[in-house]
C-alpha cells in the first residue's frame, strides 16, 4: 500500500541544536517527496521538494533533506534550529498521477523549540 | 505562494445542517483539492477537480460533494453535516504538468455540534 511514515510524533530540541525529522514511503516506484510546514492557525507551506535529480535538496528556511533510495526515506535536517521553526511538519510524497490527485501525507511530526 | 482564499475561516453548525466551504484561487491553476486534516492522518483527500465542471472523489469522499463552475472557485458541500465531519479543512492547487506543487489554503475549522 502506499504511504508515508513519519515515526515522531513529537520532537523537543534546544534552540541552536540541529534537527533531523524522519520520513519513509513505501511505493512501488520513485515518487516525487515533499516536506511541507505548518505553524499553528496556518495553512501548509512548502520548504522543499525533491522530483529528480541531486538526491540533497535544499529548501526554504535553511532547511535541507535527502533522499535515500535505498532505505525509502527523505528525511529532513537543519544544522542550528531557531524558535521560530516550532511548527508541525508534513512529508508527503505523489506518485505519477497526472491529475496529481495522489498526494499522500504523513500524520506529522510537532516540533517543539526550547529556549 | 498561490493566491487562495478561503471562506468562511472557521464555522460551527449543528448536526444534519448543509455546509458549504469555498475556496478562491487567483493563480488560474487547473487543478484543486480538498483534504481534511484531522490529527494522526494527516491530510486525506476529499475530492479534487481537474477543470471546471471535471471533479472525482478522493480517499474520503463519502458524505461529500463538490462544484467547480468556474476555473477559480472549488465549493466543497456536506450535505447533512455529521459529527465525524468535525475537522480542519484545506484547499490546494497545483497547475498543469507532473512537475506542478500544490500550494495549500490557510484552512477552514468546522465544529459540528
Amino acid at each position: 500500500a502506499q504511504s508515508v511514515t513519519q515515526p515522531d510524533i513529537h520532537i523537543t530540541v534546544s534552540e541552536g541544536a540541529s534537527l533531523e525529522l524522519r520520513c519513509n514511503y513505501s511505493y512501488g516506484a520513485t515518487p516525487y517527496l515533499f516536506w511541507y510546514v505548518q505553524s499553528p492557525g496556518q495553512g501548509l507551506q512548502l520548504l522543499l521538494k525533491y522530483f529528480s535529480g541531486d538526491t540533497l535538496v535544499q529548501g526554504i528556511k535553511g532547511f535541507e533533506a535527502e533522499f535515500k533510495r535505498s532505505q525509502s526515506s527523505f528525511n529532513l535536517r537543519k544544522p542550528s534550529v531557531h524558535w521560530s521553526d516550532a511548527a508541525e511538519y508534513f512529508c508527503a510524497f505523489r506518485g505519477l498521477s497526472y491529475n496529481n490527485n495522489d498526494m499522500r501525507f504523513g500524520a506529522g511530526t510537532r516540533l517543539t523549540v526550547k529556549p | 505562494d498561490a493566491g487562495i482564499t478561503q471562506s468562511p475561516r472557521h464555522k460551527v453548525t449543528e448536526t444534519g445542517t448543509p455546509v458549504t466551504l469555498r475556496c478562491h484561487q487567483t493563480e488560474n491553476h487547473r487543478y484543486m483539492y480538498w483534504y481534511r486534516q484531522d490529527p494522526g492522518h494527516g491530510l486525506r483527500l476529499i475530492h479534487y477537480s481537474y477543470g471546471v465542471k471535471d471533479t472525482d472523489k478522493g480517499e474520503v469522499s463519502d458524505g461529500y460533494s463538490v462544484s467547480r463552475s468556474k476555473t477559480e472557485d472549488f465549493l466543497l458541500t456536506l450535505e447533512s453535516a455529521t459529527s465525524s465531519q468535525t475537522s480542519v479543512y484545506f484547499c490546494a492547487t497545483a497547475g498543469q504538468g507532473y512537475q506542478e506543487t500544490q500550494y495549500f489554503g490557510p484552512g477552514t475549522r468546522l465544529l459540528v455540534l
